[in-house]
């Protein structure tokens, strides 16, 4: 149980286009997801938590407007990458628990890189 | 300071050894922690919960100090399939469901 899918796994874009990244709950409902970024030989860097029905919360630091998410579904949540540019290419990876005491499911990750 | 602290590592270990990580986390008001483990370019996996009274999953035993904010895993009789980076992390007490990841222990057990 406790199934967390994540697509696409890797990206090649152009910079200045948008990417798209979705992460589903496939066993379970959740009303909260975690988006996560990794740049190499770095920790996992909260980006922002992202919500049923209602808006994000961002993390200090990162750009709200640049990285949209939608969590229109209990079962799925977006992060779309907005005007990409080099600096954006990265690991980024979704998280979610089916119970608060839970440990943490996390999606098998996107790996981004801006061309 | 780092909100959770560990080893910087890397361990290099032969087959069969024993190795403990160690990890400090500073917000008091933490409620839960893990540890997960994550091979190289994939994502975190769960390996085990920590529990005050310390926990045993075969093993792997972790151990969880409040009153010294410090958390260890303990590997025993390490397989070479143990390879992984270990990250240690806390999450926040109340409806904080944020989890703050340890930047994490590279191991790699040798034959």
């Amino acid at each position: 149980g406790a199934v967390v899918s994540q697509h696409p796994s890797w990206v090649i874009c152009k910079s200045g286009t948008s990417v798209k990244i979705e992460c589903r709950s496939l066993d379970f409902q959740a009303t909260t997801m975690f988006w996560y970024r990794q740049f190499p030989k770095q920790s996992l860097m909260l980006m922002a938590t992202s919500n049923e029905g209602s808006k994000a919360t961002y993390e200090q630091g990162v750009e709200k407007d640049k990285f949209l998410i939608n969590h229109a579904s209990l079962t799925l949540s977006t992060l779309t990458v907005t005007s990409a540019h080099p600096e954006d290419s990265s690991f980024y990876i979704c998280s979610a628990s089916p119970r608060v005491l839970y440990g943490y499911t996390f999606g098998s990750g996107t790996r981004l890189t801006v061309v | 300071r780092k909100e959770v602290e560990q080893d910087p590592g890397p361990f290099n270990v032969p087959e069969g050894a024993t190795v403990a990580f160690n990890c400090t986390y500073s917000n008091s008001a933490s409620q839960s922690f893990f540890w997960y483990r994550q091979d190289c370019r994939k994502e975190p996996k769960l390996l085990m919960s920590v529990y005050s009274s310390g926990n045993e999953d075969g093993r792997f035993t972790a151990q969880l100090n409040r009153a010294s904010q410090y958390i260890s895993l303990l590997i025993r009789d390490s397989k070479l399939s143990d390879s992984a980076t270990y990250l240690c992390v806390a999450k926040g007490g109340g409806s904080n469901y944020k989890l703050t990841f340890g930047k994490g222990t590279l191991l790699t057990v040798n034959p």
